[in-house]
Parts: structure tokens; C-alpha cells; sequence
């Protein structure tokens, strides 16, 4: 089944304790990004990935970072989560080129105390 | 400054009669439109899309308008059932590939 994954789908922390948020996909897509969603301000872009080693900021990079080293994955990485970075997080994916389809994957609630 | 605007936080409609759920935009570049359906813990799915070059996309029940001059593009679902209720995202795009999304307007479709 064609899909992207991301783990944990939950997540409690405190402020300041590295973590990752893992994505991958099982559909050979070039194209990888994150999106963080928040109340009243919709999907907002993080960061995002053209191919392998490729990556980009998109509108709200900071505080995060990303990695490409594999097609399949797209790891989030907060180095010092802060309260600020409370939200769901949504990992996609899609062929490359203009106007190709995004999956998305199912969420990862994260909450920063 | 959001770019991509719902106006509408929530919408209530009865089964069977049509839903309207609107979405205004602000960058003239934006000539790719999509809209997304995405219902709780699920992640957003595709639904209809529509390009600059057109003013109309269909789809079944789903029928997207676009109207350049007034940056503002409209999606109809007729009829609506109550399996439509989630939450429906309007983005856009000005390369095609990186996406502008909207707030989002929350659709109940009442029995």
C-alpha cells in the first residue's frame, strides 16, 4: 500500500530535549516536505526536499532541521524544542515537477512543556 | 499576511442540499489551485484541482470554480452527504511543487 508514515504520532516533551520526528515513504517520490498546522493559520511549510541531499526552507524554518539522506526518509529534527513549537505536524510526499499529487501522512501530535 | 484566506472557520449544511465553501487569495502568481479534505487524526487527502488557464473543474459531486480577476475560487459539493464533513483546505501554488495553504473551513453535513 502506497503511504507515508511518520513516528510517533504523539509526542509529550520538555523544553530544551532533542528530538526527531521521523517520515518515510514507500512511493519513490522526489519531492519530501513538512508542514506544521496550528489553529486559524491552516498548513504551514517548514522545510522541504527537491531529491536526496537537496533540502530547503520553506515559510517557518526555525527552530527546526532537516535531513535527505535517503529518498524514502525526511527526518524533522528539533535540536531545543521550545512551548512555541506545540502543533501537528504533517510529513507529504510527491513525484517531482509541477503539479503532482501530495500524500500526506497521518500527524504527529507534538506538545512542548 | 496570510495569502491564502477561508473566511469561514465552520459551515452547516442539511444532506442532501449543496455546500459552498470559499477561499480568497492575495499573490498574483498563483496559478495552481488545489483543495484538500482531511478528517480527523487522518492527515489531508487530495481532492480537486484546478489550474489559471481554466475557471471551472469537475469531479463527480465536487466542482471547483476559479475567478482570477477577484483572486477568489469557490468549491461546491452537490449533493452533500454527511460523510463530507472534515475539514477542506484551499492552497496554492505560484511553481507548482511548494504550497500556500489556507486556514480551513470545517463542514458539518447535517442528516
Amino acid at each position: 500500500e502506497a503511504q507515508v508514515t511518520q513516528n510517533p504520532r504523539y509526542l509529550i516533551t520538555v523544553t530544551g530535549k532533542k528530538l526527531t520526528v521521523t517520515c518515510s515513504q514507500n512511493m519513490n517520490h522526489e519531492y519530501m516536505s513538512w508542514y506544521r498546522q496550528d489553529p486559524g493559520l491552516g498548513l504551514r511549510q517548514i522545510y522541504y526536499s527537491m531529491n536526496v541531499e537537496v533540502t530547503d526552507k520553506g515559510d517557518v524554518p526555525e527552530g527546526y532541521k532537516v535531513s535527505r539522506k535517503e529518498k524514502r526518509n525526511f527526518p524533522l529534527i528539533l535540536e531545543s524544542p521550545s512551548p512555541n513549537q506545540t502543533s501537528l505536524y504533517f510529513c507529504a510526499s510527491s513525484r517531482q515537477g509541477a503539479r503532482e499529487t501530495q500524500y500526506f501522512g497521518p500527524g504527529t501530535r507534538l506538545l512542548v512543556l | 499576511d496570510q495569502q491564502v484566506k477561508q473566511n469561514s472557520p465552520s459551515l452547516s449544511v442539511q444532506e442532501g442540499r449543496i455546500s459552498i465553501l470559499n477561499c480568497d487569495y492575495t499573490n498574483s502568481m498563483f496559478d495552481y489551485f488545489l483543495w484538500y479534505k482531511k478528517y480527523p487524526a487522518e492527515g489531508p487527502t487530495f481532492l480537486i484541482s484546478i489550474s489559471s488557464i481554466k475557471d471551472k473543474n469537475e469531479d463527480g459531486r465536487f466542482t471547483v470554480f476559479l475567478n482570477k480577476s477577484a483572486k477568489h475560487l469557490s468549491l461546491h459539493i452537490v449533493p452533500s452527504q454527511p460523510g463530507d464533513s472534515a475539514v477542506y483546505f484551499c492552497a496554492a501554488s505560484a511553481d507548482g511543487q511548494n504550497f500556500v495553504f489556507g486556514p480551513g473551513t470545517r463542514l458539518s453535513v447535517l442528516p
